[in-house]
């Protein structure tokens, strides 16, 4: 079973600075998909960026970009410039791209702070 | 707007009682789901139905039930069964892009029972 770790339970980061948010995962599978999603404190699940295991190329979507280490199975994320608005906790998830399973597995979290 | 909807927004219950939580979507999605989440948990699969009067189990379904018999609606029913009800439920359902199933949240219910 795939398994997903977020070792880092809480970050805190100044306005305008830029932080980076740590996830690994376990599978054995070489073909899947990887997502940062957000929860800020009105609890709604807000996709943040994807990235597919078959493209090289790390994703970007504006001020968030990820780190994707293939070998390493290691898939960062970072805020750049990072707002008030960015608190929130962060959750990391695994999907298999075969089999038909269209399943999430998650981490457990990282809660971001932003200090103005 | 298209979107997910779970009623009500808090939910109350004693002890023994079955309770159901209610999720609707207008997305015209075929997959829908049911997670949990508790303090330091992160969500964790309780029910998935990826078409209308089909679902499988996720990982932790014990003492949950669930029916799929119209598209737009995944209602989960919490039973007295469930030894630890007292927590936040999100439903969720998915369409497939190239980029994956994304799933798209509904803005969850928070259970407490006592």
């Amino acid at each position: 079973a795939q398994t997903v770790t977020q070792s880092q339970p809480e970050m805190s980061v100044q306005e305008a600075e830029t932080v980076t948010l740590s996830c690994t995962y376990d599978t054995s599978e070489s073909d899947y998909y990887l997502f940062w999603y957000k929860q800020p404190p009105s609890r709604q699940m807000i996709l943040v960026i994807r990235q597919e295991a078959y493209k090289q190329q790390n994703a970007t979507e504006n001020r968030f970009s990820v780190n994707f280490q293939k070998a390493a199975k290691s898939f960062s994320l970072k805020i750049s410039d990072s707002q008030l608005g960015d608190a929130a906790m962060y959750f990391c998830a695994y999907q298999n791209r075969q089999g038909g399973s269209e399943k999430l597995v998650f981490g457990k979290g990282t809660k971001l702070t932003v200090n103005p | 707007d298209g979107g997910i909807t779970q009623s009500p927004k808090y939910l109350f219950r004693k002890e023994g009682q079955n309770v159901t939580l209610s999720c609707e979507q207008n997305l015209n999605h075929d997959a829908m789901y049911w997670y949990r989440q508790d303090p330091g948990q992160g969500l964790r699969l309780i029910y998935y139905s990826q078409i209308v009067n089909d679902f499988q189990k996720g990982d932790i379904a014990e003492g949950y039930s669930v029916s799929r018999e119209k598209k737009e609606s995944f209602p989960l029913t919490v039973t007295s069964a469930q030894k630890n009800p007292t927590a936040f439920y999100l439903c969720a359902s998915s369409i497939y892009l190239s980029t994956g199933y994304e799933q798209y949240f509904g803005p969850g219910t928070r259970l407490t029972v006592t």
